[in-house]
């Protein structure tokens, strides 16, 4: 059975740091992973997704790396900023149609 | 309107009552989903639609009965639901359900009360 853990549960940084968001997850045979952003209370906004056969993604600020030998995923924020401040979720999509979530990172960027 | 957009954003309903959630995508996609978003709990795929047909039922109980009457318009219907029941629920699209094609798109959510 696919789990996906992504740790830390919740971030504070100042802004301005470099931070990474990591997602682990236990069967290596996944088709992609998604990295996605969630405000509170809304839906989610994908970020950047890998597809199995890539080793990363990059758009603007951010970059995802994904390793699957490992099983393992991380997400790169570059010179963090307040409106940076949501809760990131990694999804891994496996065999069939189902994709798998983790509980998220809660990032809180002070400024 | 631009995106996935889903009605009402609200809704509060007793146990015996009947309500659907409406998902609408303006994205050209193939293929939609059911999320449930509980609180201190990871997304839950409830459902899958490619072309109308359903290809997943995650398990989902049947007070829970979706419809996909065309690729852009999905519904979530729900009857004598349970305070447990309560959550956020999500629709997703993606273009289709193949590997390159399977970025998924999500709407802002109907945040679901059950008393």
């Amino acid at each position: 059975k696919q789990e996906v853990t992504q740790i830390p549960a919740a971030l504070s940084v100042p802004e301005g740091e470099n931070l990474v968001l990591n997602c682990s997850f236990t069967d290596s045979a996944i088709y992609n992973l998604q990295w996605f952003r969630q405000d509170p209370g809304k839906g989610l906004t994908s970020l950047l997704l890998i597809q199995s056969s890539q080793r990363e993604q990059t758009s603007g600020r951010l970059n995802a790396s994904l390793d699957k030998s490992s099983g393992r995923s991380t997400l790169y924020i570059a010179a963090s900023q307040p409106g940076d401040s949501a809760t990131y979720l990694c999804a891994v999509r496996r065999g069939g149609f189902k994709t798998i979530f983790g509980a998220g990172t809660r990032l809180f960027v002070k400024a | 309107e631009t995106g996935v957009t889903q009605t009402p954003r609200h809704l509060v309903m007793g146990m015996t009552n009947k309500k659907s959630l409406k998902c609408e995508q303006h994205l050209g996609h193939n293929a939609m989903y059911w999320y449930k978003q509980s609180a201190k709990k990871p997304l839950e795929l409830m459902f899958v639609y490619s072309l109308e047909e359903r290809v997943e039922n995650n398990s989902v109980p049947s007070r829970f009965s979706p419809e996909c009457p065309n690729s852009s318009h999905l519904f979530l219907h729900l009857h004598t639901l349970q305070p447990e029941d309560s959550a956020l629920y999500l629709c997703a699209s993606s273009q289709d359900l193949r590997e390159v094609h399977y970025e998924q798109y999500f709407g802002p959510g109907t945040r679901l009360t059950v008393t």
